[in-house]
């Protein structure tokens, strides 16, 4: 499987950008990026994915290096609420749930007032 | 649209003993996957159905049992409980099972004692 690496922990300011690394050095050409990220005493919900291109939506943006070996999750303006741990995940759409969608520690993310 | 729900939220029991929880996916999703959730382990993978057939098994022992309804609701069971059990167990449903995004409940809190 192949596997990423982030930070344990991030800490940021309240309405400051947030920049959040992962490295999968092993990615293969199928592999999609995931993020999703876990609020307390909450299951993991869906915050954006990419293949190649920098992707954005309401929530996040994701900033794909070109050789596709990292990648970036930005929130742009952290809040009290962005507070939580944050998986980067690798899956290969091709393939069903569970053949690959492994969560590794993820970074958890403290948002300072 | 009402959200993955899963029952009950917490759970206490005793070891030996047997347990079984309930999740109910996203209206027209047929895919349904378990995850155990512990502070040293992580998210693991335990299994995932489609159609009332399991179609993926992660590496856990014959304790570990689920089955999916006709409806797409699904039950899992823990048979002979071990205080190694406590953990946040975690549903996700999508429709299909590939290429969308997941959508997880918020959890079932079982304690063994």
């Amino acid at each position: 499987d192949a596997k990423t690496t982030q930070p344990n922990s991030m800490e940021s300011n309240e309405e400051e950008p947030v920049h959040l690394p992962c490295n999968h050095s092993t990615i293969s050409g199928t592999d999609y990026i995931h993020w999703y990220r876990q609020l307390p005493s909450q299951g993991p919900e869906y915050v954006i994915h990419g293949l190649t291109s920098n992707v954005n939506n309401r929530m996040a943006s994701l900033a794909i290096a070109e050789d596709r070996k990292s990648s970036t999750l930005i929130l742009h303006r952290a809040t009290l609420r962005d507070a939580a741990v944050y998986y980067c995940i690798l899956r290969d759409l091709e393939m069903s749930h569970g053949q690959n969608f492994v969560f590794g520690p993820g970074t958890r993310l403290s948002v300072l007032p | 649209k009402a959200g993955v729900t899963q029952t009950p939220r917490y759970l206490i029991k005793t070891r030996g003993q047997q347990v079984t929880l309930s999740c109910s996916p996203i209206s027209g999703h047929r895919s349904v996957s378990w995850y155990q959730q512990t502070p040293g382990q992580g998210l693991q993978f335990l299994f995932e159905y489609f159609s009332e057939t399991q179609r993926n098994k992660g590496n856990f022992p014959g304790r570990f049992s689920g089955r999916q309804f006709s409806n797409s609701r699904s039950e899992m069971n823990v048979s002979t409980l071990e205080l190694g059990d406590s953990a946040l167990y975690l549903c996700a449903s999508s429709m299909t099972g590939y290429r969308e995004k997941l959508f997880f409940g918020s959890g079932t809190q079982l304690s063994v004692l």
